[in-house]
């Protein structure tokens, strides 16, 4: 248990669905993250979040849609995807974003899978 | 862009050593993370190296040579429990982590 939860853990969706994930962090901290992670593939960077505000969006189709209401919750939102997006999907806060040794704590992930 | 190079798998047996290594080139560096992955859990932080030099933990040993783009996380004494993808990532700038794909290990009896 690392103090970050998401929710669904699995979620199969049609590409005309429209779903959420949703994160939750228990650490008191203020920088909130979203990663793709697909098979054999590096961990992608999507969304940052500090202090609510968004800081980084790292090119991502705009068919993602993240909504950081807080500091301890975290959604994304998603619409049309393809079947490309099949993935799993990471949460991760950190106390901020800066720090010379900001460790990032993640979430168990939601594994998507988009027919 | 960066580049983030380890091994996809290793195999080993239990009571052993294994050393897992990872190189980078990144437009900056502000340190070096090794994550342990366990399949359908989330990653967990194992340790953090930003000076030159080795940093132990236990059974979990991990060093870092600036200099040479290169670091190795070494697992003594394996347990069954080690089998998991072990995840290296470099930090560039502030907070941004830039993650290699993650070296499988399997622990064999």
């Amino acid at each position: 248990e690392t103090g970050v939860t998401q929710t669904p853990r699995h979620l199969v969706m049609g590409m005309t669905n429209k779903k959420s994930l949703k994160c939750e962090q228990h650490l008191g901290h203020n920088a909130m993250y979203w990663y793709k992670q697909s098979a054999k593939k590096p961990l992608e960077l999507m969304f940052v979040y500090n202090f609510k505000e968004q800081t980084e969006n790292n090119s991502v189709p705009s068919r993602f849609s993240p909504e950081c209401p807080n500091s301890s919750h975290l959604f994304l939102h998603l619409h049309t995807l393809q079947p490309e997006d099949s993935a799993l999907y990471l949460c991760a806060s950190s106390h901020d974003r800066g720090g010379t040794q900001e460790t990032q704590y993640f979430g168990p992930g939601t594994r998507l899978l988009v027919l | 862009g960066q580049n983030i190079d380890q091994p996809t798998e290793m195999t080993a047996t239990e009571g052993a050593i294994v050393q897992i290594n990872c190189t980078y080139q990144t437009s900056g560096f502000n340190g070096l993370f090794w994550y342990q992955q366990h399949a359908g859990e989330a990653p967990t932080f194992l340790s953090y190296n930003v000076l030159d030099g080795l940093e132990e933990k236990g059974r979990f040993s991990s060093f870092l040579s600036r200099s040479k783009g290169y670091s190795y996380l070494l697992l003594k004494e394996l347990q069954m429990k080690d089998s998991a993808s072990y995840l290296c990532a470099v930090r560039d700038g502030d907070y941004k982590l830039s993650f290699g794909a993650g070296t499988t290990v399997t622990v064999r009896a």
